[in-house]
């Protein structure tokens, strides 16, 4: 079966980066891209960007695509998220999710970052 | 404020039928059929429901059924239970660099 494993939680001062990864199985890694959606607490939910299997291609929301880094490591088939400068409303849960034209089939159990 | 607009709260009684709402514009839901919706029960990740307007993902049950006119998508539960007791999620394709837009959710309560 699909599983999306991703690291733990992070708590970073505002300014620094952190670096997220999601171990992908039970399926083609190389047939499906991956995007990255984040949650701030009590709040909705929020597409941070999509990168595809190979990594070669990248998209970026607006409002972080200056300051975050997605990539994967085929040989691992694991997909990473960088997000630089945190700021404090970076604060949130962030799932990643395989991107089945544009449906969000499968989800991580998610990563808590918190800035503070 | 989100791209779509969904009603914050929804409620109805076991057994009854509830449609969400969920608004957008000429240049998301109005455009395209990849709108999606998602059920996120209180502290876990969300689960997709409806994939390209109105398909059922794989499991869920036919309770579950989408529509779109125009600029607003729709989902109803019919025969609600208990367990269908969750925020819910409409999503669109932006046709923007691969932009995809999320409502604010729909917080459903069965009474």
């Amino acid at each position: 079966q699909v599983q999306l494993v991703q690291s733990g939680a992070e708590v970073k001062q505002p300014g620094a980066s952190v670096k997220v990864s999601c171990k992908a199985s039970g399926y083609i890694f190389s047939s499906i891209g991956v995007s990255w959606v984040r949650q701030a607490p009590g709040q909705g939910l929020e597409w941070v960007g999509w990168v595809s299997p190979s990594g070669e291609s990248t998209n970026y929301a607006q409002k972080v695509q200056d300051r975050v880094v997605m990539t994967t490591d085929t040989s691992t088939t694991t997909i990473y998220m960088e997000l630089r400068s945190l700021r404090s409303d970076d604060t949130a849960v962030y799932y990643c999710v395989r991107d089945n034209w544009n449906s969000f089939e499968h989800w991580g159990q998610g990563t808590l970052v918190t800035v503070s | 404020q989100s791209a779509l607009t969904q009603p914050p709260s929804a409620s109805g009684s076991p057994g009854q039928s509830v449609t969400i709402s969920c608004t957008g514009t000429s240049s998301d839901v109005g455009s395209y059929k990849y709108v999606s919706w998602y059920q996120q029960h209180r502290g876990k990740a969300p689960k997709l429901l409806i994939y390209e307007g109105n398909k059922r993902f794989s499991g869920v049950p036919d309770r579950f059924s989408a529509s779109k006119s125009g600029n607003t998508a729709s989902l109803t539960v019919s025969g609600l239970q208990a367990e269908d007791e969750a925020d819910y999620y409409c999503s669109s394709y932006t046709g923007s660099k691969y932009d995809i837009v999320f409502g604010g959710g729909t917080k459903l309560t069965v009474l």
